[in-house]
Protein backbone atom coordinates (compact mmCIF):
# COMPACT_ATOMS: atom_id res chain seq x y z
CA UNK A 1 0.00 0.00 0.00
CA UNK A 2 1.20 3.34 -0.72
CA UNK A 3 1.68 5.32 2.05
CA UNK A 4 2.97 8.07 4.18
CA UNK A 5 4.30 6.80 7.85
CA UNK A 6 5.20 8.73 11.06
CA UNK A 7 6.75 7.37 14.02
CA UNK A 8 5.58 7.71 17.17
CA UNK A 9 2.49 8.73 16.61
CA UNK A 10 2.23 10.31 20.20
CA UNK A 11 4.83 11.73 22.40
CA UNK A 12 4.99 13.32 25.42
CA UNK A 13 8.80 14.67 26.51
CA UNK A 14 10.32 16.91 28.56
CA UNK A 15 11.96 20.54 27.64
CA UNK A 16 15.71 19.85 26.20
CA UNK A 17 15.35 16.54 25.73
CA UNK A 18 16.30 15.86 22.00
CA UNK A 19 14.00 13.25 20.16
CA UNK A 20 13.72 12.73 16.03
CA UNK A 21 9.98 11.58 14.61
CA UNK A 22 10.82 9.57 11.71
CA UNK A 23 9.17 9.83 8.06
CA UNK A 24 9.07 7.39 5.62
CA UNK A 25 7.03 6.93 2.23
CA UNK A 26 7.21 4.11 -0.28
CA UNK A 27 6.03 5.95 -3.47
CA UNK A 28 9.98 7.08 -4.74
CA UNK A 29 8.71 10.39 -4.39
CA UNK A 30 11.43 13.49 -4.35
CA UNK A 31 9.69 16.18 -2.85
CA UNK A 32 9.04 15.55 0.93
CA UNK A 33 7.98 18.32 3.57
CA UNK A 34 7.13 18.37 7.48
CA UNK A 35 4.50 20.73 9.08
CA UNK A 36 3.36 21.76 12.39
CA UNK A 37 -0.41 22.45 12.71
CA UNK A 38 -1.88 24.63 15.60
CA UNK A 39 -4.89 26.18 16.19
CA UNK A 40 -5.78 29.07 14.77
CA UNK A 41 -2.37 28.85 12.72
CA UNK A 42 -3.18 26.24 10.47
CA UNK A 43 -0.51 24.21 8.73
CA UNK A 44 3.33 25.55 8.81
CA UNK A 45 5.82 24.33 6.74
CA UNK A 46 8.90 23.39 8.93
CA UNK A 47 11.27 22.34 6.30
CA UNK A 48 11.55 20.32 2.97
CA UNK A 49 13.65 18.43 0.32
CA UNK A 50 13.38 18.23 -3.29
CA UNK A 51 15.53 15.32 -3.49
CA UNK A 52 18.04 13.40 -1.67
CA UNK A 53 20.93 16.05 0.38
CA UNK A 54 18.81 18.45 -0.79
CA UNK A 55 17.29 20.91 1.82
CA UNK A 56 15.49 23.93 2.81
CA UNK A 57 13.99 26.36 5.35
CA UNK A 58 10.03 26.75 5.48
CA UNK A 59 8.49 29.29 7.11
CA UNK A 60 8.96 28.13 10.56
CA UNK A 61 12.24 26.25 10.65
CA UNK A 62 13.48 27.36 14.00
CA UNK A 63 14.26 24.53 16.87
CA UNK A 64 14.44 22.16 13.97
CA UNK A 65 16.48 20.31 11.93
CA UNK A 66 16.48 17.41 9.03
CA UNK A 67 18.46 14.99 6.87
CA UNK A 68 17.99 13.65 3.60
CA UNK A 69 20.64 10.75 2.90
CA UNK A 70 17.61 8.18 1.31
CA UNK A 71 15.24 9.30 -0.85
CA UNK A 72 12.72 7.41 1.23
CA UNK A 73 13.27 8.50 4.76
CA UNK A 74 12.89 12.10 5.96
CA UNK A 75 13.83 12.78 9.97
CA UNK A 76 12.81 15.88 12.19
CA UNK A 77 14.87 16.36 14.52
CA UNK A 78 14.56 18.44 17.99
CA UNK A 79 17.74 18.84 19.46
CA UNK A 80 16.38 21.18 22.90
CA UNK A 81 12.67 20.67 22.51
CA UNK A 82 10.53 23.98 23.75
CA UNK A 83 6.94 23.65 25.04
CA UNK A 84 6.46 26.01 22.42
CA UNK A 85 7.07 23.12 19.92
CA UNK A 86 4.23 21.43 21.45
CA UNK A 87 2.23 20.55 17.97
CA UNK A 88 0.55 18.24 15.59
CA UNK A 89 3.32 17.63 12.80
CA UNK A 90 2.79 16.33 9.58
CA UNK A 91 5.33 14.74 7.00
CA UNK A 92 3.79 14.69 3.39
CA UNK A 93 5.69 14.00 0.03
CA UNK A 94 4.99 13.98 -3.52
CA UNK A 95 6.16 12.89 -7.00
CA UNK A 96 7.54 16.36 -7.75
CA UNK A 97 6.40 19.89 -7.36
CA UNK A 98 4.54 22.39 -7.14
CA UNK A 99 1.61 20.23 -8.89
CA UNK A 100 1.97 17.10 -8.00
CA UNK A 101 0.10 15.67 -5.21
CA UNK A 102 1.43 15.81 -1.75
CA UNK A 103 0.58 12.60 0.30
CA UNK A 104 0.39 13.16 4.11
CA UNK A 105 0.75 10.92 6.69
CA UNK A 106 -1.04 10.19 9.63
CA UNK A 107 0.74 13.07 12.47
CA UNK A 108 3.01 13.11 15.20
CA UNK A 109 1.14 14.18 18.53
CA UNK A 110 3.94 15.77 20.50
CA UNK A 111 3.54 17.03 23.94
CA UNK A 112 7.05 18.94 25.36
CA UNK A 113 6.54 19.83 28.87
CA UNK B 1 -0.19 40.12 7.53
CA UNK B 2 -0.72 36.57 6.98
CA UNK B 3 -0.10 35.13 3.85
CA UNK B 4 -3.34 33.47 3.86
CA UNK B 5 -6.37 34.25 5.27
CA UNK B 6 -9.29 32.22 5.42
CA UNK B 7 -12.63 31.88 7.84
CA UNK B 8 -12.09 29.11 10.52
CA UNK B 9 -16.21 28.98 10.94
CA UNK B 10 -17.33 26.66 12.24
CA UNK B 11 -20.06 26.41 9.35
CA UNK B 12 -23.15 24.05 9.25
CA UNK B 13 -25.38 23.49 6.60
CA UNK B 14 -28.26 21.28 6.39
CA UNK B 15 -27.67 18.09 3.81
CA UNK B 16 -28.37 19.49 -0.04
CA UNK B 17 -26.96 22.66 0.68
CA UNK B 18 -24.51 24.13 -1.27
CA UNK B 19 -21.02 25.15 0.59
CA UNK B 20 -19.25 28.01 -0.57
CA UNK B 21 -15.45 28.63 1.20
CA UNK B 22 -13.12 30.89 0.87
CA UNK B 23 -10.02 32.19 1.07
CA UNK B 24 -8.02 35.39 0.66
CA UNK B 25 -3.74 35.78 0.13
CA UNK B 26 -1.80 38.45 -0.19
CA UNK B 27 1.12 37.23 -2.42
CA UNK B 28 0.88 37.68 -5.93
CA UNK B 29 3.63 35.57 -6.89
CA UNK B 30 1.11 32.63 -5.72
CA UNK B 31 1.48 30.39 -8.49
CA UNK B 32 -0.80 27.28 -7.48
CA UNK B 33 -4.04 26.34 -5.42
CA UNK B 34 -5.10 23.91 -3.83
CA UNK B 35 -7.98 22.71 -2.04
CA UNK B 36 -7.16 19.66 1.17
CA UNK B 37 -9.53 18.33 3.23
CA UNK B 38 -8.90 17.01 6.70
CA UNK B 39 -10.95 14.66 8.71
CA UNK B 40 -10.75 14.84 12.36
CA UNK B 41 -7.47 12.77 13.71
CA UNK B 42 -6.31 12.19 10.21
CA UNK B 43 -3.93 13.90 7.59
CA UNK B 44 -5.19 16.13 4.95
CA UNK B 45 -5.61 14.75 1.39
CA UNK B 46 -5.62 16.90 -2.12
CA UNK B 47 -9.48 17.51 -3.62
CA UNK B 48 -8.58 20.28 -6.05
CA UNK B 49 -5.64 21.88 -7.31
CA UNK B 50 -5.62 24.72 -9.62
CA UNK B 51 -2.97 27.42 -11.30
CA UNK B 52 -4.94 29.96 -13.35
CA UNK B 53 -7.93 32.13 -12.90
CA UNK B 54 -11.01 30.70 -13.52
CA UNK B 55 -13.70 27.64 -12.42
CA UNK B 56 -12.17 23.98 -12.41
CA UNK B 57 -15.05 21.31 -11.46
CA UNK B 58 -14.41 17.87 -10.45
CA UNK B 59 -18.07 16.13 -9.33
CA UNK B 60 -20.19 18.05 -6.81
CA UNK B 61 -16.61 20.47 -6.07
CA UNK B 62 -15.75 23.61 -8.10
CA UNK B 63 -12.82 25.66 -7.11
CA UNK B 64 -12.54 29.39 -8.33
CA UNK B 65 -9.75 31.47 -8.71
CA UNK B 66 -9.80 35.01 -8.97
CA UNK B 67 -5.89 36.26 -9.41
CA UNK B 68 -7.07 40.17 -9.55
CA UNK B 69 -8.80 40.15 -6.15
CA UNK B 70 -6.52 37.37 -5.13
CA UNK B 71 -9.61 35.40 -3.48
CA UNK B 72 -9.86 31.37 -3.85
CA UNK B 73 -13.41 29.56 -3.49
CA UNK B 74 -14.52 25.96 -3.05
CA UNK B 75 -18.22 25.48 -3.61
CA UNK B 76 -19.63 21.96 -2.65
CA UNK B 77 -23.11 21.34 -4.11
CA UNK B 78 -25.38 18.72 -2.97
CA UNK B 79 -23.49 18.25 0.68
CA UNK B 80 -23.22 15.28 2.31
CA UNK B 81 -22.96 14.50 5.88
CA UNK B 82 -19.51 12.80 4.86
CA UNK B 83 -18.42 16.17 3.76
CA UNK B 84 -18.25 16.98 7.28
CA UNK B 85 -14.22 17.82 7.61
CA UNK B 86 -11.88 20.79 7.90
CA UNK B 87 -11.59 22.22 4.73
CA UNK B 88 -7.60 23.53 3.89
CA UNK B 89 -6.67 26.52 1.40
CA UNK B 90 -3.14 25.98 0.69
CA UNK B 91 -1.01 27.74 -2.33
CA UNK B 92 2.57 27.78 -3.40
CA UNK B 93 5.32 29.55 -4.93
CA UNK B 94 8.31 27.71 -5.97
CA UNK B 95 9.06 25.03 -3.10
CA UNK B 96 7.24 26.16 -0.47
CA UNK B 97 3.64 25.72 0.61
CA UNK B 98 1.55 27.85 2.74
CA UNK B 99 -2.08 27.11 4.06
CA UNK B 100 -4.70 28.22 5.22
CA UNK B 101 -5.68 27.95 9.09
CA UNK B 102 -8.75 25.95 7.55
CA UNK B 103 -13.01 26.15 7.94
CA UNK B 104 -14.90 23.44 9.46
CA UNK B 105 -17.39 22.02 8.10
CA UNK B 106 -20.44 20.02 9.49
CA UNK B 107 -23.12 18.66 6.61
CA UNK B 108 -26.40 17.42 9.24
CA UNK B 109 -28.23 14.75 7.93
Amino acid sequence: EAQVTQNPRYLITVTGKKLTVTCSQNMNHEYMSWYRQDPGLGLRQIYYSMNVEVTDKGDVPEGYKVSRKEKRNFPLILESPSPNQTSLYFCASSLSWPLSEQFFGPGTRLTVL
Amino acid sequence: QKEVEQDPGPLSVPEGAIVSLNCTYSNSAFQYFMWYRQYSRKGPELLMYTYSSGNKEDGRFTAQVDKSSKYISLFIRDSQPSDSATYLCAMNTGNQFYFGTGTSLTVIP
